[in-house]
C-alpha cells in the first residue's frame, strides 16, 4: 500500500460547481498534513495546511480525518484558475519524512 | 524577493556524462532538498540537508550525489548519468523539514540519452 494515496483523477468540473477529493495515509503516526497546488510542469506551491479542526481560507476547505486516515480538499464556486494538480503532503515526526502524493489532476471547463 | 532558484532550467545530455544541477536559496532557510518527479511516481525525495556539512539519503538516492558548503547552496551532482536518470528535478528549502511550507525552485527538467 503506498504511503499516501490520491484518486489520480482528472476531475473535469465545470465552473462555478463544487469539488472535494480525498488523499488517504497509511502510517497512523504521521502528523501533519498539506495541500500544494501544481500547475502544469510548474513548482509545487502551498495551498493550505490541514488542521484537525478543519480550516477553511475563501473556496478551500480542508478536512482531517484521523480515525479513517484520509484528509479533504473542497473547492467551493470553482474558477478556471483553479485548474491545476493538487498534492496531498504528510508530514511524519517519528521519520522526520515528508511524502508527498502522485496528485489529482482538476480541470476546470467553462 | 524571497527564492529558489535552479539552474539549468532544462538539459539534455548523454549517458556517463557528469552533470551539475545548481540550486540557491536566498531566505537563509537551514533545510534544503532534492526531488524527482516522474509520471505516476509523484515527487520522491533524493537528498535533504539540515544544514551546512549535513547532508543524508532520501527515498531514491542512487546515482546522485549533493554537498552543502555553503547554506543557500545544494548542487545535484550525477556523476554518470543514465537513462533513468532522465526526470523534472526540483530543489526545495524550508526553516526545517516539518515546516509549514517547502519553498520549490522551478524545476530542472533534465533528459539523458
Amino acid at each position: 500500500r503506498k504511503e499516501v494515496e490520491q484518486d489520480p483523477g482528472p476531475f473535469n468540473v465545470p465552473e462555478g460547481a463544487t469539488v472535494a477529493f480525498n488523499c488517504t495515509y497509511s502510517n497512523s503516526a504521521s502528523q501533519s498534513f498539506f495541500w500544494y497546488r501544481q500547475d502544469c510542469r510548474k513548482e509545487p506551491k502551498l495551498l493550505m495546511s490541514v488542521y484537525s479542526s478543519g480550516n477553511e481560507d475563501g473556496r478551500f476547505t480542508a478536512q482531517l480525518n484521523r480515525a479513517s486516515q484520509y484528509i479533504s480538499l473542497l473547492i467551493r464556486d470553482s474558477k478556471l484558475s483553479d485548474s491545476a494538480t493538487y498534492l496531498c503532503v504528510v508530514w511524519d515526526f517519528g521519520n522526520e519524512k515528508l511524502t508527498f502524493g502522485t496528485g489529482t489532476r482538476l480541470t476546470i471547463i467553462p | 524577493e524571497a527564492q529558489v532558484t535552479q539552474n539549468p532550467r532544462y538539459l539534455i545530455t548523454v549517458t556517463g556524462k557528469k552533470l551539475t544541477v545548481t540550486c540557491s536559496q536566498n531566505m537563509n532557510h537551514e533545510y534544503m532538498s532534492w526531488y524527482r518527479q516522474d509520471p505516476g511516481l509523484g515527487l520522491r525525495q533524493i537528498y535533504y540537508s539540515m544544514n551546512v556539512e549535513v547532508t543524508d539519503k532520501g527515498d531514491v538516492p542512487e546515482g546522485y550525489k549533493v554537498s552543502r558548503k555553503e547554506k543557500r547552496n545544494f548542487p545535484l551532482i550525477l556523476e554518470s548519468p543514465s537513462p533513468n536518470q532522465t526526470s523534472l528535478y526540483f530543489c526545495a528549502s524550508s526553516l526545517g523539514p516539518y515546516a509549514l511550507e517547502q519553498y520549490f525552485g522551478p524545476g530542472t527538467r533534465l533528459t539523458v540519452t
